[in-house]
């Protein structure tokens, strides 16, 4: 069974352009997380997503959205990036919408020049 | 604010010592307490305990839950260098019956093995 699977696995952007990063949930799983990693932070929520409905969002500016399509793959994009937008960010897929046992994905490595 | 606290940030041991990490949790509605080994970029879930499930035990790790504390603690007995990682600490809070997919993180703890 393929796990989570995270596209691309690093880029390289400058201030103001925007990305969006891909992730594909394992395969029935239907909620979807999307978490910042840096290492001054750590781990922060961003959005969660189910049924291709944003039910959670985490403390981040609007730069920062999300949506899910009906097969459960999700996109997170973030515009006018700044420096400190630099950071690991992690996919999560869950079976039930209900749990807190995600499974992660290998992370999109974004840095911002 | 839900917050989460690890203690210590790093650790360094010899293969075959014993460890024991700590985790200090404040949630509002706490719904369960999550583990986690991060080892190279994906975390992988270790254990969930919950007001009904307090002690988990899998191999050589086991965790427990102390909810008159509020901390929970992480024991690996024989370490092994497989076993150097950074391992996360996440509380889980109860939003009617769903936490909504957010997990509150701590900042990790780095366990180094060494042969």
């Amino acid at each position: 069974k393929a796990g989570v699977t995270q596209t691309p696995r690093y880029l390289i952007k400058t201030r103001g352009q925007q990305v969006t990063l891909s992730c594909s949930p394992i395969s029935g799983h239907r909620s979807v997380s999307w978490y910042q990693q840096t290492p001054g932070q750590g781990l922060q929520f961003l959005f969660e997503y189910f049924s291709e409905t944003q039910r959670n969002k985490g403390n981040f500016p609007g730069r920062f959205s999300g949506r899910q399509f009906s097969n459960s793959r999700s996109e997170m994009n973030v515009s006018t990036l700044e420096l400190g937008d630099s950071a690991l960010y992690l996919c999560a897929s869950s079976l039930s919408p209900n749990t807190g046992e995600l499974f992660f994905g290998e992370g999109s490595r974004l840095t911002v020049l | 604010e839900d917050k989460v606290v690890q203690s210590p940030l790093s650790l360094v041991v010899h293969e075959g010592d014993t460890v024991t990490l700590n985790c200090s949790y404040e949630v509002t509605n706490f719904r369960s307490l999550l583990w986690y080994k991060q080892e190279k970029k994906a975390p992988t879930f270790l254990f969930m305990l919950t007001s009904s499930g307090i002690e988990k035990k899998s191999g050589r790790l086991s965790s427990i839950l102390d909810k008159k504390e509020l901390s929970s603690i992480l024991n690996i007995t024989a370490t092994q260098t497989g076993d150097s990682a950074i391992y996360l600490c996440a509380s889980e809070a109860d939003a009617g019956g769903t936490s909504y997919g957010k997990l509150t993180f701590g900042q990790g703890t780095i366990l180094t093995v060494h042969p």
